[in-house]
Order: structure tokens, then C-alpha cells, then sequence
């Protein structure tokens, strides 16, 4: 089982869409937990943080559910502007010495007009 | 405010040649630094991560190597290029919260 996975995709909405992502991971001790995004052939850039008690930014809701080891990003009234690979990210290992953040392979998102 | 460089941005290397990426922070100091790869239609691999200078831990086994000679200051080398080694190569520091912070990644490939 791979520490961190996610649906690749690509997932193809309409304008306007709501659309919902989904992310597992392995290791029950981690306890930082990220959404990234990036577009094609560039770096990765930070999204949001993902809280115990679930955050949200704008059009984006990020939740996080312990007890199922899974996280999700919500994405309300999608616009073109969205389209982009949405990597989860985790810290495995609970403990920021070690810094080890874990990448999901991403999912992708297109958004149409 | 806090910047990271890296480069080439782009580089094609014919397989058995040698490599080194350099990558450097700004405006922190004693920064966490790692150096992550994408294959291509793939997730980041983490390759190597330093805590301070001279410490390098290696996660996987593989034709890199990773240095750290000043505290701001991380590269990546290889002796001898294979194919397998082609992908983006991404270096980032960690701010605050265990965030990342990316630099804008070199595309290599080998030939």
C-alpha cells in the first residue's frame, strides 16, 4: 500500500462545478497534513493546511478525517483558472524533526468552459 | 522575505555524464532543505533531505548524491547519468509549519 494516495483523474467539470478530492494515507502517527497545487511543468505551491476541525479558503474546504485516515479538498464554482494537478501531502512521521512530507502522486483537474 | 534559487532550469545530459544541481536560500538561516524528483506522470519522490550542513540523509538508493557545503546551499550530483535519471527535480526549504517551499525545478534529460 502506498503511504499517500490519491485518484489520479483527470477529473473534467464544467465551469461552476463542484468537485471533491480524496486522499488516503498509511501512517496513523502523521499529524500534518497539506494540499498542494501545480501546474504543468512547474513547482509545487502551497494550497492550504488541513485542520482537525476542517479550514476553508474562499471557494476551497479542506477536511480532514482521522479515524478513516483520509483528507479531501472540496472545490466550489470551479473556474478555468483551477485547472491544475492537486498533490496531498502528509508528514509520515508525526514529527518535524524528520521533515519527512510525503507526496501524493496528484490528481488532476480540468476545468471546461 | 525568504527566496529560493535553483538551477538550470532546463538540461539535457547525454547518459554517463556527470551532473550537479545547485540550489540556495535566502533570507533564513539554517534552513531544512530537501531535493525531491518527478518522473514523468508520477508523484515527488523525496531523494535526499539535510538538516544542517555536512548532514544528509538519503531516503532511497540510487545513482545521486547529495551535499550540503554551506547553510544555505544544496546540491545535487551524480558521477555518471543513466536514462532512469530523467525527470524534474524540485528543491525546497521548509518554513514554518512544516510548509514547503519550492524552487521553480530543473527538467533533465538524459540522452
Amino acid at each position: 500500500r502506498k503511504e499517500v494516495e490519491q485518484d489520479p483523474g483527470p477529473f473534467n467539470v464544467p465551469e461552476g462545478a463542484t468537485v471533491a478530492f480524496n486522499c488516503t494515507y498509511s501512517n496513523s502517527a502523521s499529524q500534518s497534513f497539506f494540499w498542494y497545487r501545480q501546474d504543468c511543468r512547474k513547482e509545487p505551491k502551497l494550497l492550504m493546511s488541513v485542520y482537525s476541525s476542517g479550514n476553508e479558503d474562499g471557494r476551497f474546504t479542506a477536511q480532514l478525517n482521522r479515524a478513516s485516515q483520509y483528507i479531501s479538498l472540496l472545490i466550489r464554482d470551479s473556474k478555468l483558472s483551477d485547472s491544475a494537478t492537486y498533490l496531498c501531502v502528509v508528514n509520515m512521521h508525526g514529527s518535524s524533526n524528520t521533515g519527512k512530507l510525503i507526496f501524493g502522486q496528484g490528481t488532476t483537474l480540468q476545468v471546461k468552459p | 522575505s525568504q527566496t529560493i534559487h535553483q538551477w538550470p532550469a532546463t538540461l539535457v545530459q547525454p547518459v554517463g555524464s556527470p551532473l550537479s544541481l545547485e540550489c540556495t536560500v535566502e533570507g533564513t538561516s539554517n534552513p531544512n532543505l530537501y531535493w525531491y524528483r518527478q518522473a514523468a506522470g508520477r508523484g515527488l519522490q523525496l531523494l535526499f533531505y539535510s538538516v544542517g550542513i555536512g548532514q544528509i540523509s538519503s531516503e532511497v538508493p540510487q545513482n545521486l548524491s547529495a551535499s550540503r557545503p554551506q547553510d544555505r546551499q544544496f546540491i545535487l550530483s551524480s558521477k555518471k547519468l543513466l536514462l532512469s535519471d530523467s525527470g524534474f527535480y524540485l528543491c525546497a526549504w521548509r518554513g514554518g509549519e512544516e510548509k514547503l517551499f519550492f524552487g521553480s525545478g530543473t527538467q533533465l534529460s538524459v540522452l
